[in-house]
């Protein structure tokens, strides 16, 4: 099972430029998340997900948009980058939101440079 | 406000005992979350907290303390394997995980 993949691995975008950033898993989890991860900072969440269907704003989402069309897929949007935007950006994915041991199932990540 | 906290950089011996300390305030609490997380890959999950006391899983043991906000990662036997960060993570009332920045721990021979 592949788990969580994310494309592409590493990515140089000129500022003012658009993209995309793939996440697909395939363990059926109802939960998806956007991490951006920063030296001397923790995990912070961009946009979430609790279903196909619905996503939420977390900490960081100014400059970033979100879709969740299907169960599976969990696209971030970059609309018009910025310096700032540098960083490792990680996908993740649990069973659900409510209860018990919501372990989150995180991808290889993708490392971003806006110049 | 929410807030994890936890030492920025350890240093410990091959083969010797570590622990790592995490305190948190979060918003509701749905659990305390420990990841490993090695230098240029994703987190990977270790341990999940809930109610008071001490959970073991080989030579990993993580600990919590709910009413001081409290919990710390317990790691035996250390192998150079084990260089890696450690992530701290409070589950607040809405079942989102606030992260801490993480420990660095370096293990030498």
């Amino acid at each position: 099972t592949a788990g969580i993949t994310q494309a592409p691995t590493s990515q140089i975008l000129a500022a003012g430029r658009s993209m995309t950033l793939r996440c697909t898993q395939d363990m059926r989890h109802n939960a998806m998340y956007w991490y951006r991860q920063d030296l001397g900072l923790g995990l912070r969440l961009i946009h979430y997900s609790n279903t196909a269907g619905t996503t939420g704003k977390g900490e960081v989402p100014d400059g970033y948009s979100v879709s969740r069309a299907n169960t599976d897929d969990f696209p971030l949007t970059l609309a018009s980058a910025v310096p700032s935007q540098t960083s490792v950006y990680f996908c993740a994915s649990s069973e659900g939101t409510s209860g018990g041991h919501n372990e989150q199932f995180f991808g290889p990540g993708t490392r971003l440079t806006v110049l | 406000g929410q807030n994890i906290d936890q030492p920025t950089e350890m240093t410990a011996t091959e083969g010797a005992i570590v622990q790592i300390n995490c305190t948190y305030q979060t918003s509701g609490f749905n659990g305390l979350f420990w990841y490993q997380q090695h230098a240029g890959e994703a987190p990977t999950f270790l341990s999940y907290n809930v109610l008071d006391g001490l959970e073991e899983k080989g030579r990993f043991s993580s600990f919590l303390s709910r009413s001081k906000g409290y919990s710390y990662l317990l790691l035996k036997e250390l192998q150079m394997k084990d260089s890696a960060s450690y992530l701290c993570a409070g589950m607040d009332s809405n079942y989102q995980l606030i992260w801490g920045a993480g420990t660095k721990l370096i293990i030498k021979p």
